[in-house]
């Protein structure tokens, strides 16, 4: 089953705006990550927040988590069209041998 | 430095038949998650493998098992195939002492095509 669920589940923007992903999940968890997937293919890790913080930046990378709403969310500042991929959110409920939980993943398209 | 290595890259196999598919973690990691990601969700959990032994596995039949060699490479077997068995298989390395919490090395996956 998904614990996580990413919205908006497509995002077209212009390159050089913003890019905004949210992820709701329902359990305690004790971290969150966010992947990139371009064209079908292997995930790439960008980020983990553990549930003790509440934002991390990397690069042009901004995340939020909320553990009492359950939820966090992803910016992109400046797209560049070789951000265009599927971006996933994904928790970790104990200590990493229950694996991942994904949502379905948000598609991003930067337009030239 | 090697990052996650998976064979083949795609795979066509018969309803009823069965499929080895491999993956060699990145170097360095000891611990091995296997994924299957159907078109257009996100990747679900099958098990993972620690000193050659399976510590957790997800939602799934016994059709689904696997194997960790003292090298840490790893395979997934899917006996008798079905057609839902179609999807992108991804493996995934960590090290275990880290307990997940520096985020896994995903392999670019095998597509696994059941006819």
């Amino acid at each position: 089953s998904q614990q996580g669920e990413e919205d908006p589940q497509a995002l077209s923007i212009q390159e050089g705006e913003n890019a905004t992903m949210n992820c709701s999940y329902k359990t305690s968890i004790n971290n969150l990550q966010w992947y990139r997937q371009n064209s079908g293919r292997g995930l790439v890790h960008l980020i983990l927040i553990r549930s003790n913080e509440r934002e991390k930046h990397s690069g042009r990378l901004r995340v939020t988590l909320d553990t009492s709403k359950k939820s966090s969310s992803l910016l992109i500042t400046a797209s560049r069209a070789a951000d265009t991929a599927s971006y996933f959110c994904a928790t970790m409920l104990g200590g990493g041998a229950d694996g991942l939980t994904f949502g379905k993943g948000t598609h991003l398209i930067i337009q030239p | 430095d090697a990052g996650v290595t998976q064979s083949p890259t795609h795979l066509i196999e018969t309803r009823g038949q069965q499929v080895t598919l491999r993956c060699s973690p990145k170097s360095g990691h000891d611990t091995v998650s296997w994924y299957q990601q159907a078109l257009g969700q996100g990747p679900q959990f099958i098990f993972q493998y620690y000193e050659e032994e399976e510590r957790q596995r997800g939602n799934f039949p016994d059709r689904f098992s696997g194997h960790q060699f003292p090298n840490y490479s790893s395979e997934l077997n899917v006996n008798a195939l079905l057609l839902g068995d179609s999807a992108l298989y991804l493996c995934a390395s960590s090290l275990a002492i880290t307990g997940g919490n520096h985020g896994y090395t995903f392999g670019s996956g095998t597509r696994l095509t059941v006819v």
